[in-house]
């Protein structure tokens, strides 16, 4: 499975745009990136994925570089209920593969 | 709502103790995946289940154990039960067992070992 990176922490301010960056440098060529969220203490919760082009759907867009090295997911009106920790996951397309989560990025809205 | 359904939501019991989760995966879904949470902990994968086959093992510890039914539902059974056996037990489903898959996750159970 491909190592992804993402920073610890970040905030952003409602209703504002948030951009949580993620690299996966080591991404090959059939390997989706796929953005999950976990609210406090609550099942993890989908967001996105995505292959190659740009991705957007009623939650987020996702932005996947040319290179496929690294992506960013937006949530454009960032809200309260916003707040989670963001994780970017790579699982690769192996049946022996296991999805495995990482630290993610804890993002904080701020009023 | 995921679809996916975790019973109970919360268990209280003593060490030395046996409990078992049950999962009941989305309709349609023919993969089952348990995951433990500690505290302040990340997920830790432990066991995948397709199709009423073992897919994947993580770091799950000898005392417990899972199967997937024809049914398709699964159990986490935890025996000898510790302390630091209390966590949130997350279950999850995919249609397909390939990682490539997007997964979606139960409620979880809360388990508390006292």
């Amino acid at each position: 499975d491909a190592k992804t990176t993402q920073p610890p922490s970040m905030d952003c301010a409602e209703g504002r745009a948030a951009n949580l960056p993620c690299n996966h440098s080591t991404i090959s060529g059939n390997e989706y990136v796929y953005w999950y969220r976990q609210i406090h203490s609550q099942g993890p919760q989908y967001i996105i994925h995505g292959l190659k082009n740009n991705e957007t759907n009623e939650m987020a867009s996702l932005i996947i570089t040319e290179d496929r090295k690294s992506s960013t997911l937006i949530l454009p009106h960032a809200t309260l209920r916003d707040t989670a920790v963001y994780y970017c996951i790579v699982p690769g397309y192996s049946s022996a593969s296991k999805i495995i989560f990482g630290s993610g990025t804890r993002l904080s809205i701020r009023p | 709502d995921s679809g996916v359904t975790q019973t109970p939501k919360h268990l209280i019991t003593a060490t030395g103790q046996r409990v078992t989760l049950r999962c009941s995966p989305r309709s349609g879904d023919l993969s089952v995946y348990w995951y433990q949470q500690s505290l302040d902990q990340g997920l830790q994968f432990l066991i995948q289940y397709y199709n009423g086959e073992e897919r994947a093992k993580g770091n799950i510890l000898e005392r417990f154990s899972a199967q997937q039914f024809p049914d398709l539902h699964s159990e986490l059974n935890l025996s000898s039960l510790e302390l630091g056996d209390s966590a949130l037990y997350f279950c999850a489903s995919s249609v397909g067992g390939d990682s490539g898959n997007t997964i979606y996750f139960g409620e979880g159970s809360w388990l508390t070992v006292v």
